[in-house]
């Protein structure tokens, strides 16, 4: 399970406050993203980074936002612009290139309430 | 963009049978077609893939067929498992200035011993 990590793995806060969201990788990944799963959905693009001080909106890129100051880590934050934040949120990596296997992260349950 | 559609959203079969997941797709210009399992609390992984210039693609028990007319794309699960019990879900990779794979929205498969 080496390779991309997520932390924490549960997370709760309280309505109104931002909270960051840690995805690490050392596979030496140029690309990394984030997605969003809401229980029986698929997986929905938040974010993502090909290149280091580098990242594109997703398909749900509101209310979220993040950074890409090296290449090893992509965070995430989710504001408290973020309508319904609670939601299982998944980081993964890949070689550029588009043809590659995306290698995910275990992923952060996100609860507020 | 690109707009990837999955069928059936759950599917039920008996240990033994094969089971058929299918998805379309939107954009002609997508070449890479990747099948991920993700069993219940873990992360998503890639099982098979199959790129534009190939039409079937075979591992083992697991299978995929891609229709670029028609674009369409399917996996084949034989002699199935109760192991197997998963979502899965389908994807397209497009090559744009930014590469980004969407993901279909999954098919939840039960395996009954």
């Amino acid at each position: 399970d080496g390779g991309i990590t997520q932390s924490p793995k549960y997370l709760f806060r309280k309505e109104g406050q931002n909270v960051t969201l840690s995805c690490e990788q050392n596979l030496n990944h140029d690309a990394m993203y984030w997605y969003r799963q809401d229980p029986g959905q698929g997986l929905r693009l938040i974010y993502y980074s090909q290149i280091v001080n580098d990242f594109q909106k997703g398909d749900i890129a509101e209310g979220y936002s993040v950074s890409r100051e090296k290449k090893e880590s992509f965070p995430l934050t989710v504001t408290s612009a973020q309508k319904n934040p609670t939601a299982f949120y998944l980081c993964a990596s890949s070689i550029v290139g588009g043809i590659y296997e995306q290698y995910f992260g275990p992923g952060t349950r996100l609860t507020v309430t | 963009g690109e707009n990837v559609e999955q069928h059936p959203s759950t599917l039920s079969v008996q240990e033994g049978d094969s089971a058929v997941i299918k998805c379309t797709y939107s954009d002609s210009a997508s070449n890479y077609f990747p099948w991920y399992k993700q069993e219940l609390g873990k992360r998503p992984q890639l099982i098979i893939d199959i790129r534009s210039n190939v039409g079937e693609k075979k591992d083992q028990r697991i299978a995929v067929t891609l229709n670029k007319t028609a674009k369409h794309f399917s996996l084949h699960i034989t002699e199935t498992q109760p192991e197997d019990s998963a979502v899965y879900f389908c994807a397209a990779s497009m090559k744009t200035s930014y590469d980004k794979v969407i993901f279909g929205p999954g098919t939840s498969l039960s395996v009954i011993p």
